[in-house]
């Protein structure tokens, strides 16, 4: 299957700062991705869909001054997590969309905590 | 929106038995089905999924059965392995957007 990669894979912070994830899509172009949420032992939540030149769609409940969401380019899109709080502590997936495939596939997470 | 549920949470089988999770969906417009596994800290890795044009596909061990009038669809794993406990999340979506259900944890005991 396509390869999409995430980094950092897991980063730990002070609250109050920001944390930027990138997520890439490395051999497709992806005019779409979406970012998750997952915490433990519990399902993925869809925070947002990325469309490549474009804002991003928030999910009900979502902030989206919170999470910022770019997607400049048709392989990268970054996630910013602002002033994070301890309750943002999660594990955080994103996955593209192979155009082609019409299939989502999904980066290897990044684990966040925020002391 | 789409609700998405999944049963059963956990299942544990022996190794060499079969497998079957269970999901229902709500919206009619849904037309892709999806089934993902995901071990333990790692990422969902699609295994195989369906669209609403189809009613059964199979991959070796791994089969998806899909009723769209129902709007429920399944996935069966025969002659399980022990390398076959995960949990397994089923999804579905139009448009590309994927609704995923609460996930089953697989046991298969040798």
């Amino acid at each position: 299957g396509a390869v999409v990669s995430q980094h950092p894979s897991w980063v730990i912070c002070k609250s109050g700062t920001s944390v930027k994830i990138e997520c890439r899509s490395l051999d497709f172009q992806a005019t779409t991705m979406f970012w998750y949420r997952q915490f433990p032992k519990q399902s993925l939540m869809l925070m947002a869909t990325s469309n490549e030149g474009s804002k991003a769609t928030y999910e009900q409940g979502v902030e989206k001054d919170k999470f910022l969401i770019n997607h400049a380019s048709l392989t990268l899109s970054t996630l910013t997590v602002t002033s994070a709080h301890p309750e943002d502590s999660s594990f955080y997936i994103c996955s593209a969309r192979d155009p082609q495939l019409e299939t989502q596939y999904f980066g290897p997470g990044t684990r966040l905590l925020v002391l | 929106g789409e609700n998405v549920e999944q049963h059963p949470s956990t299942l544990s089988v022996q190794e060499g038995d079969s497998a079957v999770i269970k999901c229902t969906y709500s919206d009619s417009a849904s037309n892709y089905f999806p089934w993902y596994k995901q071990e333990l800290g790692k990422r969902p890795q699609l295994i195989i999924d369906i669209r609403s044009n189809v009613g059964e596909k199979k991959d070796q061990r791994i089969a998806v059965t899909l009723n769209k009038t129902a709007k429920h669809f399944s996935l069966h794993i025969t002659e399980t392995q022990p390398e076959d406990s995960a949990v397994y999340f089923c999804a579905c979506g139009s448009n590309y957007k994927l609704t995923f259900g609460k996930g089953t944890l697989l046991t298969v005991n040798p």
